[in-house]
């Protein structure tokens, strides 16, 4: 009965490769994000989807591509990992402007 | 520019005492202001929202306060227990770009000694 899950928890990979991370929420909400928190455990958002539809996208560069599938799913495609992708990603859900639900978190480590 | 501090790295307090946390903002017009818990390796937990037009929000041991001309926030913890160690994040929200999101101070981690 886990409200926000991602899978993988930790993820180990080369320089260079392509990797995914999925989200998915089971809490009805209409908002999903992808959060970063950086080894300085500085919490910054991503990307924000609405009812499927992307309506914030910071300053992330474009190797991030997040696809909603559906209300309930928001995956995170990284392409050409580098060094500083390394950080722990965070999935969340929230229904309008209200609390956010977040996910246990992605430990991303580019080696 | 726009600036969340949240005060100290740490902070150390005894058992039984009220912890009182800090957020200050500059260049920031919040609409709500929220608080939440995060653990070692967990991602960050709801506590309480508090709107522009509420001054104090009361939860259990739980208290926060919205100054908005001081553009600050405190966070209590009354009667504080170690289980209430941990670091706690004020997040603001954000509509710059016309959309609101929320936008997290660093946190204070917060040690409770029995």
């Amino acid at each position: 009965d886990t409200a926000v899950s991602q899978t993988p928890k930790y993820l180990v990979t080369q320089m260079g490769n392509d990797k995914s991370i999925k989200c998915e929420q089971n809490l009805g909400h209409d908002t999903m994000y992808w959060y970063k928190q950086d080894s300085k455990k500085f919490l910054k958002i991503m990307f924000s989807y609405n009812n499927k539809e992307l309506i914030i996208n910071e300053t992330v560069p474009n190797r991030f591509s997040p696809k909603s599938p559906d209300k309930a799913h928001l995956n995170l495609h990284i392409n050409s990992l580098e060094l500083g992708d390394s950080a722990v990603y965070f999935c969340a859900s929230s229904q309008g402007t209200r609390a956010q639900f977040f996910g246990p978190g992605t430990r991303l480590t580019v080696l | 520019s726009q600036k969340i501090e949240q005060n100290s790295e740490a902070l150390n307090i005894q058992e039984g005492k009220t912890a009182t946390l800090t957020c200050n903002y500059t260049n920031y017009s919040p609409a709500y202001l929220q608080w939440y818990r995060q653990d070692p390796g967990r991602g960050p937990v709801f506590l309480l929202l508090i709107r522009e037009n509420e001054k104090e929000k009361r939860k259990e041991r739980l208290k926060v306060t919205f100054d908005t001309t001081l553009k600050q926030s405190l966070f209590h913890i009354t009667a504080s227990q170690p289980a209430d160690s941990a670091t706690y994040l004020c997040a603001l929200d954000n509509r710059n770009s016309g959309y609101s999101t929320l936008t997290f101070g660093k946190g204070t981690m917060l040690l409770v000694s029995p």
